[in-house]
């Protein structure tokens, strides 16, 4: 079945520890977005690449970055995460096609930071 | 500025009918989109509309009315599994979608 596969599910790191999530799709779509959910909350974009280009939200801070080697996968780094970046991390995908632009979302990789 | 507005919360009975309420401003409208968001898991997508008026899948239906900004998540038979948060977001000419921070419904036996 064609889908979008996050890992790990669950990453514990240490305050100041880099991190690295990542992200899988095999429905070959053009656009992989990052999105930063907390309790309650919406969910907040941080990123999008549509094929190579890179789109970064202005509010998204320097301490993530973010990489898209090629087109099926896609990683969120985060250089030194604090206490404040705990979240769920949700990676999507869509096709960008002239008649709709769905978006369809890895089951998500939960963030401790200690 | 670019805005939802939904409802926080919502108790229904299951075996009921509940109507989920979202209204929208975004620059420039691109569809209206309903996703179902279990506790602790990714949303699903539930539904899309782009053109005015009700589309219905099953137990689910979602209306759009362009024109107010408004649209709505219909469900019907409830069951004890609906339970869940229901998110909405909308489109704006960027492609980007403005989502709304989630409706939680509650069912209740």
């Amino acid at each position: 079945d064609a889908m979008v596969i996050q890992n790990p599910r669950y990453q514990v790191t240490q305050f100041g520890k880099p991190v690295t999530l990542s992200c899988s799709q095999t429905l070959n779509h053009n656009v992989m977005y990052w999105y930063q959910q907390k309790s309650s909350q919406a969910p907040k974009l941080l990123f999008h690449y549509y094929d190579k280009d890179f789109n970064n939200e202005a509010d998204t801070p320097d301490n993530f970055q973010s990489r898209r080697p090629n087109t099926s996968f896609c990683f969120l780094d985060i250089r030194s995460p604090g206490l404040g970046d705990a979240a769920m991390y949700l990676c999507a995908t869509s096709p960008r096609t002239s008649d709709t632009d769905t978006q369809y979302f890895g089951p998500g990789t939960r963030l401790t930071v200690l | 500025g670019q805005n939802i507005d939904q409802p926080t919360e919502m108790t229904a009975t299951e075996g009921a009918i509940v109507q989920i309420n979202c209204t929208y401003q975004t620059s420039g409208f691109n569809g209206l989109f309903w996703y179902q968001q279990h506790a602790g898991e990714a949303p699903t997508f539930l539904s899309y509309n782009v053109l005015d008026g009700l589309e219905e899948k099953g137990r689910f239906s979602s209306f759009l009315s362009r024109s107010k900004g408004y649209s709505y998540l219909l469900l019907k038979e409830l069951q004890m599994k609906d339970s869940a948060s229901y998110l909405c977001a909308a489109m704006d000419s960027n492609y980007q979608l403005i989502w709304g921070a989630g409706t939680k419904l509650i069912i209740k036996p």
